[in-house]
């Protein structure tokens, strides 16, 4: 049962361009959307987040929006740089159904010079 | 900046043999996690736990897994048998609340031969 899917595995993109990553969820009771940034051999690291009562939310070079009716979410990185490539994760919670969170698959970015 | 730290980074450990994995959470944090990642899939969850008992689990977590905060500090899983599939990166995590972001330590590389 995979509630939050990431479709693409992987995305490669130039220096200096927009990287957009997307994310799909099914159950309707998650509030609380967060991407995490995964290098090789470390643990996940928190990027940004956005509660269900938001639509976008932006941090530097870093904005995620939110399409709740589509339940759909997504990651903008502008402009892109070569120290993003790595894998990035979303993920969402219900804060009704205890609040774990439900990670995606997972999508490897590669900024490439 | 706090941080969540787990040891071992590595443990490599006989099939049917018993193993800790140890995990210090950030200290005002009171709602902790454990996650795994089999090489190339998802990270999932494993269990939660507040107020000194596991308040949800998957159905990974079985018999076999127990978790324990023996002393107010350490945060412990525990893998009673193991078996060649529980080699995974173990990712213990802890939030101050439920439903807020989490803090991931950089994972134990667990491998069973």
């Amino acid at each position: 049962d995979q509630q939050v899917k990431q479709n693409s595995p992987s995305l490669s993109v130039q220096e200096g361009r927009i990287s957009i990553l997307n994310c799909d969820y099914t159950n309707s009771m998650f509030d609380y959307f967060l991407w995490y940034k995964k290098y090789p051999a470390e643990g996940p690291t928190f990027l940004i987040s956005i509660s269900s009562i938001k639509d976008k939310n932006e941090d530097g070079r870093f904005t995620v929006f939110l399409n709740k009716s589509a339940k759909h979410l997504s990651l903008h990185i502008v402009p892109s740089q070569p120290g993003d490539s790595a894998v990035y994760f979303c993920a969402a919670s219900a804060t009704n159904q205890g609040g774990k969170l439900i990670f995606g698959q997972g999508t490897e970015l590669s900024v490439k010079p | 900046e706090p941080e969540v730290t787990q040891t071992p980074s590595h443990q490599v450990t006989q099939m049917g043999q018993e193993v800790i994995l140890r995990c210090v959470p950030i200290s005002n944090h009171l709602y902790f996690y454990w996650y795994r990642q089999i090489l190339g899939q998802k990270v999932e969850f494993l269990v939660s736990f507040y107020n000194n008992e596991i308040s949800e689990k998957s159905e990974i977590f079985d018999d076999q897994f127990s978790v324990e905060r023996p002393d107010g500090s350490n945060f412990t899983l525990k893998i009673r048998s193991t078996k060649l599939e529980d080699s995974a990166m173990y990712f213990c995590a802890s939030s101050a609340e439920t439903g807020s972001f989490y803090t991931f330590g950089s994972g134990t590389r667990l491998t069973v031969v």
